[in-house]
């Protein structure tokens, strides 16, 4: 079975720009969530959708929002970027049972 | 507040030796306990985790955690490590009303010939 697949796999963009980061979950799970991880750090919590409904949000500024679509993939967007936005974005698709499973992760660069 | 702590930010092991990673968390309800793996570049991936039940859980690769209510530990273990176990690992906590993770900082494993 196939995990979950992240798109772009590597993106370079300027400062003020706007970025679209794409998920498809595992087959049969309907949540997803988003995660930032910057260099030589854990990864932070960004959003958790469930049924293309928001169920959580970390503490992001209004600049990144998220949608969840009929077939439960996702998008994760960021506004007016920051040199502090070059991170890797993971996406994690979760079970019934509370497990979340990653995917390999955009690595955003913002020059 | 929630939190988890990874006091080794670097090991170095021989390798066949043995290997054991800290984990101490904050939380306020029961947890659920995980630990991640993470190659670099790459994404992460589960080697095992807690919910309820038996405390010393099995992962894979070898991999074994210890759940320890009382000292709010959950410490990562493995016999005879192997070159290939040299990687980042990530001790998370969850089960809260938002369904997120909470990360430890990771505990980079290296490993000697």
């Amino acid at each position: 079975d196939a995990g979950v697949t992240q798109s772009p796999t590597h993106l370079i963009k300027t400062r003020g720009q706007h970025v679209t980061l794409r998920c498809s979950p595992i087959s049969g799970h309907k949540s997803v969530s988003w995660y930032q991880q910057v260099l030589g750090q854990g990864p932070q919590f960004i959003f958790q959708y469930y049924e293309k409904e928001e169920r959580g949000r970390g503490n992001f500024p209004d600049r990144f929002s998220a949608r969840q679509f009929p077939n439960y993939s996702s998008e994760l967007n960021v506004n007016a970027l920051l040199l502090g936005d070059s991170a890797l974005y993971l996406c994690a698709s979760r079970d019934r049972r509370e497990t979340q499973y990653f995917g390999p992760g955009t690595r955003l660069l913002v020059l | 507040a929630q939190s988890v702590t990874q006091p080794d930010i670097h090991i170095t092991v021989s390798e066949g030796a043995s290997l054991e990673l800290r984990c101490n968390y904050s939380y306020g309800a029961t947890p659920y306990l995980f630990w991640y793996v993470q190659s670099p570049g790459q994404g992460l991936q589960l080697l095992l985790k807690y919910f309820s039940g038996d405390t010393l859980v099995q992962g894979i690769k070898g991999f074994e955690a210890e759940f320890k209510r009382s000292q709010s530990s959950f410490n990562l273990r493995k016999p005879s490590v192997h070159w290939s176990d040299a990687a980042e690992y990530f001790c998370a906590v969850g089960g809260g009303s938002q369904g997120n993770l909470i990360f430890g900082k990771g505990t980079k494993l290296s490993v000697k010939p």
